[in-house]
């Protein structure tokens, strides 16, 4: 079964770089029929695709967020990771790790989320 | 842009159905999906495809996608099924979901 897991730091220092790790079991992160994605969710609003990547190491990334996103996979450790850079207030937010099962393959969907940690951004 | 609206909230008597709206330019041409949000939880995928349901979720949800619309239509709806719906669709090589309908059950 797939399951994955976020790990971070739950307080930034504005200007400063935000780095989350999500820990994958139950499948590859190189898996072929597998996709993985990052999404947040401010306290009370709603959800907000970060950035998804490929068993290819192909990136996607949400329009608005680009310029400071970068999502990468290690196939080492088995985990994908995102970091956000010059993080603001506006960056405070559940972050949560997902991932698309094979049997979802060739849809864009997340049936697979970690149970999100909160980052909160203030000096 | 691609954007995807839904209504802030949506009310339902327990046993009758519920219906949810998703609207995006030929949102009918892409493929539709649908989260489940509980308070301080995190979100369920309920329909993908537009229509399917995933192993485990209720046969009371379905969906449907045409024009420039999708439809999260809740059946018998019951006390457990309060929450936050979300759409979510894929355009351009970006992931994009709708703001969230809060659907009460009283």
């Amino acid at each position: 079964q797939l399951q994955v897991q976020e790990s971070g730091p739950g307080l930034v220092t504005p200007s400063e770089t935000l780095s989350l790790i999500c820990a994958v079991s139950g499948a590859s992160v190189n898996s072929e029929t597998h996709y993985w994605g990052w999404i947040r969710q401010p306290p009370g609003k709603g959800l907000e695709w970060v950035a998804s990547i490929y068993y290819t190491g192909l990136t996607y990334y949400n329009p608005s967020l680009k310029s400071r996103v970068t999502i990468a996979a290690d196939t080492s450790t088995n985990h994908f990771s995102l970091t956000v850079s010059s993080v603001t207030a506006a960056d405070t937010a559940i972050y949560y790790c997902a991932g698309r099962g094979a049997e979802f393959s060739g849809n864009y969907v997340f049936n697979s989320w970690g149970q999100g940690t909160l980052v909160t951004v203030s000096s | 842009s691609f954007e995807l609206s839904q209504a802030p909230s949506v009310s339902v008597s327990p046993g009758q159905t519920a219906t949810i709206t998703c609207s995006g330019d030929q949102l009918g041409e892409k493929y539709a999906s649908w989260y489940q949000q509980k308070p301080g939880q995190s979100p369920v995928l309920v329909i993908y495809e537009d229509h399917k349901r995933p192993s485990g979720i209720p046969e009371r949800f379905s969906g449907s996608n045409s024009g420039n619309t999708a439809t999260l239509t809740i059946s018998g709806t019951q006390t457990m099924d309060e929450a936050d719906y979300y759409c979510q669709a894929w355009d351009s090589s970006t992931v994009l979901f709708g703001g969230g309908t809060k659907l009460t059950v009283l």
